[in-house]
């Protein structure tokens, strides 16, 4: 069955330093996200992407945050300057059609100190 | 706030019970989806049903959707030790172009 990739699976980084998370999406899909979720909370909206360019974001992805996809497989969240209530879990998932279930990645944990 | 509350947040069963649990929701959806998570992994879908279905079964799960009343149950039949896990619903809001999560019940099955 089709995957959602993410890499590392783990990182470690110190505060104020950047982070860039990757992601390949299933290769046939359309639309993009990325979700995170904090220890032993619930999994947070973070941004939705589709043609090239960000559909929809929440409060929390403020102007540290950026998505891209450089090429036709990669989707990459970048965080310039990681703050320590940045360290969480970090989905991303992907979705053929809009209206559909969304596969998710098993996550990254991003974890600054 | 697009969603409302998941109930119980945490379960506890012996093997071979159901588990139900519920999710509440505050506007209108395109579709309703239900999410299982085991610790510290990721999040698998495990069915989705649209806001003009009241019922939908996939082998030991049946989930049942009432947009009257903006809830939605689940149900695993036949539990098993390897439904230990968090069950999260995410509601799909038409003209969004994203989920909204519940909280989540915390399933343990007992053997």
């Amino acid at each position: 069955e089709p995957e959602v990739t993410q890499t590392p699976s783990h990182q470690v980084t110190q505060m104020g330093q950047e982070v860039i998370l990757r992601c390949v999406p299933i290769s046939n899909h359309l639309y993009f996200y990325w979700y995170r979720q904090i220890l032993g909370q619930k999994v947070e909206f973070l941004v939705s992407f589709y043609n090239n360019e960000i559909s929809e974001k929440s409060e929390i992805f403020d102007d540290q945050f950026s998505v891209e996809r450089p090429d036709g497989s990669n989707f990459t969240l970048k965080i310039r300057s990681t703050k320590l209530e940045d360290s969480a879990m970090y989905f991303c998932a992907s979705q053929e059609r809009s209206g559909d279930g969304y596969t998710f990645g098993s996550g990254t944990r991003l974890t600054v100190v | 706030s697009q969603q409302g509350e998941e109930d119980p947040q945490a379960l506890s069963i012996q093997e071979g019970e159901n588990a139900t649990m519920n999710c509440s929701y505050k506007t209108s959806i395109n579709n309703l989806q239900w999410y299982r998570q085991n610790s510290g992994r990721g999040l698998v879908h495990l069915i989705l049903i649209r806001s003009n279905e009241r019922e939908k079964h996939s082998g030991r799960l049946r989930v049942t959707l009432d947009t009257s009343k903006k809830s939605s149950s689940l149900l695993i039949t036949a539990s098993r030790a390897a439904d230990t896990a968090s069950y999260f619903c995410a509601t799909d809001a038409w003209g969004a172009q994203k989920l909204v999560f519940g909280q989540g019940t915390r399933l343990t099955i007992n053997p």
